[in-house]
């Protein structure tokens, strides 16, 4: 069974740059997606970035220019970077696995996700 | 504000069903399949539903997916009091070339 254990810092001040890694183990790494999606306290998901197993990027067009995904296969991990945190990016943050079956996508597979708080 | 639109709350007792719904556009819902999540709180989401119908292996029968148009649905039959908890719509948006999630809703058990 599939397990991503995240880590990064949990305090950060304005202007800072969030870092998380997320490292998957008991399966696969290569051949998969992995995304980050985060969740601000009391509200909904929203999908942050998401790198495929060549390397292609996507990313929210709302945080596109802060945000950068990148993979280390030879940690069989993957990384999410947000530049110019402010207030508005405390949320929990969590990595997931895309699990591509039968023409269908989804994600099957969540880190225990990471509380961030932005604050001075 | 989400691209894709469900009702912030929802309630039924035991036994009952119950209906989520999610609406979209074209880019997104019509054109791309629809997965259902659930959140209970403070865990991560787990999926429910996936490719408009489709129960990942262990999830029970009674959550059914269904889809028509830029509309989604996720109906849960037979009600217990542990699906009291967060419910989540998403796909790929092929104007945002982004993934979407529904704003959430939250089913009580009453």
């Amino acid at each position: 069974q599939v397990q991503l254990q995240q880590w990064g810092a949990g305090l950060l001040k304005p202007s800072e740059t969030l870092s998380l890694t997320c490292a998957v183990s008991g399966g696969s790494f290569r051949g998969y997606s992995w995304s980050w999606i985060r969740q601000p306290p009391g509200k909904g998901l929203e999908w942050i970035a998401e790198i495929n197993p060549s390397g292609s990027t996507d990313y929210s067009p709302s945080l596109r220019s802060r945000v950068t995904i990148s993979l280390d296969t030879s940690k069989n991990q993957f990384s999410l970077r947000l530049r110019s945190v402010t207030a508005a990016d405390t949320a929990v943050y969590y990595c997931a696995r895309l699990l591509r079956f039968l023409g269908g996508n989804w994600f099957d597979s969540w880190g225990q996700g990471t509380l961030v708080t932005v604050s001075s | 504000q989400s691209v894709l639109t469900q009702p912030p709350s929802a309630s039924g007792t035991p036994g009952q069903k119950v209906t989520i719904s999610c609406s979209g556009g074209t880019s997104n819902i019509g054109t791309n399949s629809v997965n259902w999540y659930h959140q209970l709180p403070g865990t991560a989401p787990k999926a429910l539903i996936y490719s408009d119908d489709q129960r990942p292996s262990g999830v029970p029968d009674r959550f059914s997916g269904s889809k028509s148009g830029t509309s989604a649905s996720l109906a849960i039959s037979g009600l217990q009091s542990e699906d009291e908890a967060d419910y989540y719509c998403a796909t790929w948006d092929d104007s945002l070339n982004a993934r979407v999630f529904g704003g959430g809703t939250k089913l009580t058990v009453l």
